[in-house]
Parts: structure tokens; C-alpha cells; sequence
């Protein structure tokens, strides 16, 4: 079992451009949840997929941000136009089910806005 | 508004030491609390859990204990050791809506453990 697989591990985006977080969970798991990290600081809750679903983007940026998890494939989070702001790292988590809180995390992409 | 918070932002211990990491939150309706340990460049491992059913829960060299009438948590690392260094969380989770629930992070105690 492989765990949760996160890519690019980092990945460098001028202003303006797009930034494509791939995600791909556990074997078996179908809840995906999108974190991020500033420098020194927690984890922030962004966004809880379930495939084909968004069930929670309480804490997803209204605009530039999209997160989506289809029936194939991993789960994307997309930031359009990055500003120096969007550079942290991005962490993904799965669980096999609904209110399983031992999420198991991937090893983070970190982005840098240049 | 929801949190979760810690006490220290840095513990430095002496290996052997027994470590005590704290925890308050804030929201009463949580009923499930987990510890997550990060190293450096990796992501989040968890740790141990307990639920609000529970004041005490033990597992390999530590101990959670929860105490929900001043709403803190508590990991306890016995004969700490240097790869134990480490920032840790504790998360709570937090019920945004019917159909799923998500876990909030506090802002991490950082854990050094010296020789």
C-alpha cells in the first residue's frame, strides 16, 4: 500500500500562472480532504471531496480556487492566477469513510510563488 | 469563533525526560480529538486519539488525557527520545455540515529533544 500520494512535492509558479495539486488517496479510501500549511503555522481545512462530490469548501478561497475528485483518477486542486500569498504547502488526506478521523496525510506539495 | 489552540509554541526537553504537550479548545461540541505528529518536510502522522467518552487514553509511550470541563487536551510522551522531535497538533473535528465533518488543527507545539 503505497499511502496517499501527493505530486509534484514542489513546484514553482510565477504570478499569474496555474497551479495543479494532484492527490491520489489510499487504496480503498473515497474521502479526500485538502489542507493547508503556512510557514509556521497549522493546518488550515480547505476542502472535503468524496468522489464525484463536494461535500465541504467551507474553507476554500471563493475565487481562484476549485477542487475536484472524479470517478477516475486523482483529486485536483487548481489555484488560477497565484499570487506570492498561495505559497505554502498544500497537504492531502484520505479516509476509507464519513466521520473516520484518522486521516492518513500525504507528504505535501509545497508550492512557491515567484 | 471554532478553534484550537496550544499553550507552548516550543518545549525543549533532555532525552529520557518525560513530555507533557498542551492543548486547549474552544468548541464544546467536538467530540473527537486526535494528536498528529509532523517532522520536517513530511506530512502529518497521527499519533493517538480519544473521544469525548473518554478522559484517558493510552497507547505506546503516550497518554492523551481530556478534561471537557476546561476543554484541554494533554499528550504525555514517556522517556522521550531525539527521533521524537517533532511539531505536534492536536485536531478536534467539527461537524460543518450533516453529510461530512473535517478536523481543525491547532498551531502546533514544537518538540526538541536534546542528548
Amino acid at each position: 500500500n503505497a499511502g496517499v500520494m501527493q505530486n509534484p512535492r514542489h513546484l514553482v509558479r510565477r504570478r499569474g500562472q496555474e497551479a495543479r495539486l494532484r492527490c491520489s488517496p489510499m487504496k480503498g479510501h473515497s474521502h479526500v480532504y485538502w489542507y493547508r500549511q503556512l510557514p509556521e503555522e497549522g493546518l488550515k481545512f480547505m476542502v472535503y471531496l468524496q468522489k464525484e462530490n463536494i461535500i465541504d469548501e467551507s474553507g476554500m478561497p471563493k475565487e481562484r480556487f476549485s477542487a475536484e475528485f472524479p470517478k477516475e483518477g486523482p483529486s485536483i486542486l487548481r489555484i488560477q492566477q497565484v499570487v506570492r500569498g498561495d505559497s505554502a504547502a498544500y497537504f492531502c488526506a484520505s479516509s476509507p469513510r464519513r466521520d473516520d478521523y484518522g486521516y492518513t496525510f500525504g507528504s505535501g506539495t509545497r508550492l512557491t510563488v515567484v | 469563533g471554532e478553534s484550537v489552540g496550544l499553550h507552548l509554541p516550543t518545549l525543549s526537553v533532555q532525552e529520557g525526560d518525560n513530555s507533557i504537550i498542551n492543548c486547549a479548545y474552544s468548541n464544546s461540541a467536538s467530540d473527537y480529538f486526535i494528536w498528529y505528529k509532523q517532522e520536517s518536510g513530511k506530512g502529518p502522522q497521527f499519533i493517538i486519539d480519544i473521544r469525548s467518552n473518554m478522559d484517558k487514553r493510552q497507547g505506546q509511550r503516550v497518554t492523551v488525557l481530556l478534561n471537557k470541563t476546561v476543554k484541554h487536551l494533554s499528550l504525555q510522551i514517556a522517556a522521550t527520545q531525539p527521533g521524537d522531535s517533532a511539531v505536534y497538533f492536536c485536531a478536534e473535528n467539527s461537524r460543518a455540515n450533516q453529510a461530512g465533518t473535517a478536523l481543525i488543527f491547532g498551531k502546533g507545539t514544537t518538540l526538541s529533544v536534546s542528548s
